[in-house]
């Protein structure tokens, strides 16, 4: 079946570390983004990638880095710089292209824990 | 970033009661959508809604894109247990970017 791939779970770092979130899809769409989820908001924009080889900054892109070398994989990477980076993390992805059909679909996200 | 207004942010019902939510924006979007999430998972998507004034059912839920393109909302009839989780709204404007509503949390009381 056609989806999203995100890994790991969860993940627990320490401060001052770097950690690298997975998404990964086989869904053939252009569009990929990266979303920070914290209780009682809504999900805010770190990363959007349109087309492979560019991406650009979200609301929230300070602190992180991703890279986007094949249509299918989006990486994120919290850096030690992300201030507060424990948080619940959704990768999303649509056909892009501008297509009216487009919706998001979900990965099941990967929860960072910063000890 | 824009976010949307959602309501009630949540939501005690008995089984079997309808439910309503709904979302508001200061910007006209040409896509509404609503999705669900439950603990520790990615939002499945519901429902979505492409042109104004259009009112589209997935089984027992509802959904309408309101006429002026700032506001949708969505309806859930006879709720059983398994309804209960997180309800996001989204809207994507022209420039396909998403902007989320802050979830109206559902619990379902047997």
């Amino acid at each position: 079946d056609g989806g999203i791939t995100q890994s790991p779970k969860y993940l627990f770092r320490k401060e001052g570390q770097n950690v690298t979130l997975s998404c990964e899809q086989n869904l053939n769409h252009d569009a990929m983004y990266w979303y920070r989820q914290d209780p009682g908001q809504g999900l805010r924009l770190i990363y959007y990638s349109q087309i492979v080889n560019d991406f650009q900054k979200g609301d929230i892109a300070e602190g992180y880095s991703v890279s986007r070398e094949k249509k299918e994989s989006f990486p994120l990477t919290v850096t030690s710089a992300q201030k507060n980076p424990t948080a619940f993390y959704l990768c999303a992805s649509t056909p892009g292209g501008g297509s009216g059909a487009n919706v998001l679909t979900f990965g099941a996200g990967s929860r960072l824990t910063v000890l | 970033g824009q976010q949307l207004n959602q309501s009630p942010q949540s939501m005690f019902i008995q089984e079997g009661e309808d439910v309503s939510m709904n979302c508001t924006s200061s910007s006209i979007f040409n896509t509404w959508l609503w999705y669900k999430q439950d603990p520790g998972e990615g939002p499945v998507l519901l429902i979505a809604l492409y042109k104004a004034g259009e009112l589209t059912s997935n089984g027992r839920l509802t959904a309408q894109f309101g006429i002026t393109r700032k506001d949708s909302f969505l309806n859930i009839s006879a709720s059983i247990p398994s309804d209960v989780g997180i309800y996001f709204c989204a809207g994507r404007n022209t420039g396909n970017q998403f902007y989320f509503g802050t979830g109206t949390s559902l619990t379902v009381i047997p």
